[in-house]
Parts: C-alpha cells; structure tokens; sequence
C-alpha cells in the first residue's frame, strides 16, 4: 500500500536554483495539498487542488508554484529558491475537501521532503 | 477567523490516560473538529474527527461538550509509542476561503 508518496526525500539547494517537488497517490483522491512545516510550528498549507487541471492558493503560496496535470500527481516548483524555503515539505490527499466546510475526513501525508537552501 | 489554543507540551506515565484539551472559541456551525498525531520525520497520523457530543474509535475519543467551543482528546493506557506531537483541528474562515489549519500542536512525552 503504497498511499502518498514524495520524491525526493532530501534535496539541498542553492539560493537561486529551482526545483520541483513530485507527489503521487495511488488512492484516486480528488483533493491534493502541500504543506510546509517550519521547527515548532504545524504545518501551513502553500497550494492545493480539488481535482486534476485546478489548483488553488493556500495561506502561504509566494515562491511557489504548482500543477495537477493527472490526477494521481500534485507537483510542487520553486522557481527560485531562497533560504526562506528551507523547509519540511508534506504532500496530502483526501477524499473529501480540506477547504470545504463540513466533515473533512481523513489527509492522507506523504513522509516529507526535507529542502534546505544554502 | 479560527483559531485554536492546545497545551505546548504535556508529559505522562506508561498506562496512563492522557486528555488534551483543545479550545476554539470561534469555531463556526458547520465545522468538525479533527485530531492528528505526528511523529517526528513523519507525516501527521489522523486519529478521530467529531462534530458533537462523544466518538470513540479504536485508538482514541473525542469528548466536546454542547457549545462545541472546546474539544478535549483521550488516549486510553498511553505507551511509549505514543510520544508524538497531537494537533487539533477546525476550519478557518479567511480571505482565500476556508481552510482547514494546523496550529503548533501538544507535543505529548510519555515516561516508562
């Protein structure tokens, strides 16, 4: 059962360089997020999608961009990376909507993408 | 807009029940609350969601009381594994939309 998965687990990057966060799931979700997780904090939610082709801005999207060109993948870009970024990236999906009134459900997390930008 | 307020830290004894509490004034009618657990270099766990009153699943329950502006999580006979960071969950209502929001979470260290 392999859910939610990121790649890559471990990236560092220079500041300036870009770079492109990979999510796939294998549970045909509609809804997919990223998320950033800075030290002793929950995690802040950048961008999400409520199917493929739609993608939509969350709390925390500057510097960051992304697409849901099928629907089992959510990729997660940074254009030009800053030390700001450095950051634990977390990859959701879920059945129902997140950023929907009501009962949400259960998020599904990948197992994070540790970034650092030197 | 939501906001809610969760201990920073709580400690505990194996065989223990451990209850965190949650509070969220502003939690709005049509909201559920949610609870996840996270171990470190993990993605969070969900653990129970509820909207009134009581629900129990196999790992934990979720008590909130008629005014819903609290919520309080019990984990029955804690043991070491459950040594986690447990986050408390409602909608939050902003300029983008509404969004369901992670705040800082109870890191809970449990003590053999």
């Amino acid at each position: 059962n392999a859910g939610v998965t990121q790649t890559p687990k471990f990236r560092v990057l220079k500041t300036g360089q870009s770079m492109t966060l990979l999510c796939a799931q294998d549970m045909n979700h509609e809804y997919m997020y990223w998320y950033r997780q800075d030290p002793g904090m929950g995690l802040r939610l950048i961008h999400y999608s409520v199917g493929e082709g739609t993608t939509a801005k969350g709390e925390v999207p500057d510097g960051y961009n992304v697409s849901r060109l099928k629907k089992q993948n959510f990729l997660l870009g940074l254009e030009s990376a800053a030390p700001s970024q450095t950051s634990v990236y977390f990859c959701a999906s879920s059945y129902r909507s997140a950023v929907a009134g009501g009962p949400t459900g259960e998020l599904f997390f990948g197992e994070g993408s540790r970034l650092t930008v030197l | 807009l939501a906001k809610t307020t969760q201990p920073i830290s709580m400690d505990s004894y194996e065989g223990q029940e451990v209850n965190i509490t949650c509070s969220h004034n502003n939690i709005a009618t049509n909201d559920y609350i949610t609870w996840y657990q996270q171990f470190p270099s993990q993605g969070p766990r969900f653990i129970i969601q509820g909207y009134k009153t009581k629900v129990t699943n196999e790992v934990a329950s979720l008590f909130i009381p008629a005014d819903r502006k609290s919520s309080t999580l019990s984990l029955p006979r804690v043991s070491l594994s459950d040594t986690a960071v447990y986050y408390c969950l409602v909608g939050d209502r902003g300029a983008g939309g509404f969004k369901t929001i992670f705040g800082a979470g109870t890191r809970l260290f449990v003590k053999a």
